[in-house]
């Protein structure tokens, strides 16, 4: 059964640089056309997509976040990454690791989520 | 890229059927085939229970379903239990590989 853990610091102070990692199991990113997403919920808000990477490398990024956002893939670790650049405030939230079915376009397995703060 | 619109907030009582509607535009709910919904009880991940508008996975129970009109999606609840009081969001392909989220409606059992 597919299993998705995000890890990464809780804490980051503005204006630096969010760093988040992924880690799949029971199962490899590198043999599966899926892909690969973080997702975001700010406390008590609604949840809002950040990017999606494609098992061959290829990104996708969410217009509003895309000057900032970078995600990659470690395929020797069967990880992949998220870095968030020049955070404030409003970048506070749980981050969640999702895998995407491509054709259908929804996120059907999802790690339990991280809290991220902002904050100096 | 902007968010669907959903209500904040539904209601019903135990045994009554509810429905939630999801608005985009033509560029997004309007043109694809590819509207999910998703339910998040306080604390957890998300849990998708409708995908390609009204598909249900493996799992899901009956008293979930799907539809769309134009562009309005809607995610129907029937026999509501206390079990379904969570939170609902819908989201939509919207073109080049890239999503968009509704902002989510709570659902409340009284």
């Amino acid at each position: 059964q597919l299993q998705l853990q995000e890890s990464g610091p809780g804490l980051v102070k503005p204006p630096e640089t969010l760093s988040l990692t992924c880690t799949v199991s029971g199962g490899s990113i590198r043999r599966t056309s899926y892909y690969w997403g973080w997702i975001r919920q700010p406390p008590g808000k609604g949840l809002e997509w950040i990017g999606n990477i494609y098992y061959s490398g290829t990104t996708y990024y969410n217009p509003s976040l895309k000057s900032r956002v970078t995600i990659s893939l470690d395929m020797s670790k069967n990880q992949f990454s998220l870095k968030l650049s020049s955070v404030t405030a409003t970048d506070t939230a749980v981050y969640y690791c999702a895998r995407m079915l491509p054709g259908s376009y929804y996120f059907d397995s999802w790690g339990p989520g991280t809290l991220v703060t902002v904050s100096s | 890229q902007s968010a669907l619109t959903q209500p904040a907030s539904v209601s019903g009582s135990p045994g009554q059927s509810i429905t939630i509607s999801c608005t985009g535009t033509s560029s997004d709910v309007g043109s694809f085939n590819l509207v999910s919904w998703h339910q998040q009880h306080p604390g957890k991940a998300p849990k998708v229970i409708i995908y390609e508008v009204s598909k249900r996975p493996s799992g899901v129970s009956d008293r979930f379903s799907g539809s769309k009109s134009g562009n309005t999606a809607s995610l129907t609840i029937s026999g509501l239990q206390a079990e379904d009081e969570a939170d609902y969001y819908c989201w939509s392909y919207a073109g080049r590989s890239t999503v968009v989220f509704g902002g989510g409606t709570k659902v409340t059992v009284l």
